[in-house]
C-alpha cells in the first residue's frame, strides 16, 4: 500500500536558519503530493502541493520539488521565523488507486521548533 | 466565514455512551472525509463520502458510522464509546475525485473518554 516517511522531530532551529524536512513516499499509482501545517490547537492548513514530476510547490517562503526518480518531496525554507513553529505533515493522494476519494496518506508529522 | 466547521470542538464523555460530531462545508465541494489523529499526531483516513455515497471504509469498527444528509454535511456517529476512541477527529472536504485537489480541514473535535 501507499506510505509516506518523514523525519520525526522535534527539529529545533534558531531563527533565520535554513530548514529541510525530508519526505519520501511509496505509491502504487501516480500520486499528488502535499505539505500541510498544523499550528497548536488548530486544524491542518495546506502549505503547498505538486501534482506531477518536477513540479515545484511554493508558499510563504517554503518550497518542495516533486522528485519521481527519488520518490521524494523534501520541504525547504531559506530563513525560518519563530512563527513557523508548528507540526508539518507530508501527504500523498494516489490517483491510481481509486482517486482522491480514498483520502490522503500522511507521514507521521515533524514538530518544528524555532527559537529566537 | 469558516470553510469547514465541525462541532463540538471538545467532547468529554464516559465509556459506553453514544455521541455525534457534526461537520459542514460551505465550499461547494463534492467529497468529504473524516480523519482520526491519535496522541502521537498520526493522522489516518476513516471515511470519505462522494456525492452522498460512501467510497471507503478503512478498517474502522462498525461502532463508527458516517451520515451525510446532503453534499455539504458529513456527520460522524459513534456508538458504545471505548477508551481507545480518545483522539482528535478532523473533518475535511475537497473537490473532485482525482486526488490532485487539496483537502480543506476543520479545526478538529477533541474527544476524551473517561
Amino acid at each position: 500500500g501507499d506510505s509516506v516517511t518523514q523525519m520525526e522531530g522535534p527539529v529545533t532551529l534558531s531563527e533565520e536558519a535554513f530548514l529541510t524536512i525530508n519526505c519520501t513516499y511509496t505509491a502504487t499509482g501516480y500520486p499528488s503530493l502535499f505539505w500541510y501545517v498544523q499550528y497548536p490547537g488548530e486544524g491542518l492548513q495546506l502549505l503547498l502541493k505538486a501534482t506531477k514530476a518536477d513540479d515545484k510547490g511554493s508558499n510563504k517562503g517554503f518550497e518542495a520539488t516533486y522528485r519521481k526518480e527519488t520518490t521524494s518531496f523534501h520541504l525547504e525554507k531559506g530563513s525560518v521565523q519563530v512563527s513557523d513553529s508548528a507540526v508539518y505533515f507530508c501527504a500523498l493522494s494516489d490517483q491510481g488507486s481509486g482517486g482522491g476519494a480514498d483520502g490522503l496518506t500522511f507521514g507521521k508529522g515533524t514538530h518544528l521548533i524555532i527559537q529566537p | 466565514d469558516t470553510a469547514v466547521s465541525q462541532t463540538p470542538k471538545y467532547l468529554v464523555t464516559q465509556m459506553g455512551n453514544d455521541k455525534s460530531i457534526k461537520c459542514e462545508q460551505n465550499l461547494g465541494h463534492d467529497t468529504m472525509y473524516w480523519y482520526k489523529q491519535d496522541s502521537k499526531k498520526f493522522l489516518k483516513i476513516m471515511f470519505s463520502y462522494n456525492n452522498k455515497e460512501l467510497i471507503i471504509n478503512e478498517t474502522v469498527p462498525n461502532r463508527f458510522s458516517p451520515k451525510s444528509p446532503d453534499k455539504a454535511h458529513l456527520n460522524l456517529h459513534i456508538n458504545s464509546l471505548e477508551l481507545g476512541d480518545s483522539a482528535v477527529y478532523f473533518c475535511a472536504s475537497s473537490q473532485g475525485g482525482l486526488g490532485n485537489q487539496p483537502q480543506h480541514f476543520g479545526d478538529g473535535t477533541r474527544l476524551s473518554i473517561l
